[in-house]
């Protein structure tokens, strides 16, 4: 099956500082890519959906300033969380999707980042 | 919201067949069904997904109902390994909709 990756897989930063996520489609390209948030004990909310080339499109409620998305290529995206605090604290995950047309259009997740902010 | 409702839990025994059910009336004709399967502190796994016929793969079946309502996974011979919270998803093929996570089913598998 198709293969997503993340790096770091784990980050702990401090209150004020930025971090970058990176997202890799290693085996396709991948036309889209989303990137979610995971609290403890719950589950996944989608935060963002990027085309590559294109800004990305924000859920309700996520500041496009905090978390700075950039899909440059076809088999990376990133996510930035700017001026990090504690609240920001989660696991992001990131998932990508073909764009193949026909029989359906699942996406592919990668492991995960756990951010800690202290 | 999730246009899906499954049960919040689930136990098996080791080298059983997991059942686990999913809910969605309100589907649309152009809406697939997937089924993914998180296990603690990684990214979801995909499992399968179906339009309007039973799908079978390597890892599952899934079965889905005539009136396409409801659907159920089925794990032919569950192991410890497949202990995880399992999310139904309704969706459509194309990039007008995105994923939608529920609280999913937490399957345990006992031995």
């Amino acid at each position: 099956g198709a293969v997503v990756s993340q790096h770091p897989s784990r980050v702990i930063c401090k209150s004020g500082t930025s971090v970058k996520i990176e997202c890799r489609s290693l085996d396709f390209q991948a036309t889209t890519m989303f990137w979610y948030r995971q609290f403890p004990k719950k589950s996944l909310m989608l935060m963002a959906t990027s085309n590559e080339g294109s800004k990305a499109t924000y859920e309700q409620g996520v500041e496009k300033d905090k978390f700075l998305i950039n899909h440059a290529s076809l088999t990376l995206s990133t996510l930035t969380v700017t001026s990090a605090h504690p609240e920001d604290s989660s696991f992001y995950i990131c998932s990508a999707r073909s764009g193949l047309a026909g029989d359906g259009n699942e996406q592919f997740f990668g492991p995960g980042t756990r951010l800690t902010v202290l | 919201d999730a246009k899906t409702t499954q049960p919040t839990s689930m136990d098996c025994a080791e080298g059983r067949a997991a059942n686990l059910p999913c809910n969605h009336s309100t589907i649309s004709g152009n809406e697939y069904v997937y089924w993914y399967r998180q296990i603690h502190s990684q990214g979801p796994q995909y499992i399968i997904h179906g339009l309007k016929n039973n799908e079978t793969n390597e890892m599952a079946s899934l079965i889905i109902t005539e009136d396409r309502k409801s659907s159920t996974l089925i794990l032919p011979h569950a192991t410890l390994r497949d202990t995880a919270v399992y999310y139904c998803i309704v969706s459509r093929d194309n990039y007008g909709q995105n994923f939608v996570f529920g609280p999913g089913t937490r399957l345990s598998v006992l031995p």
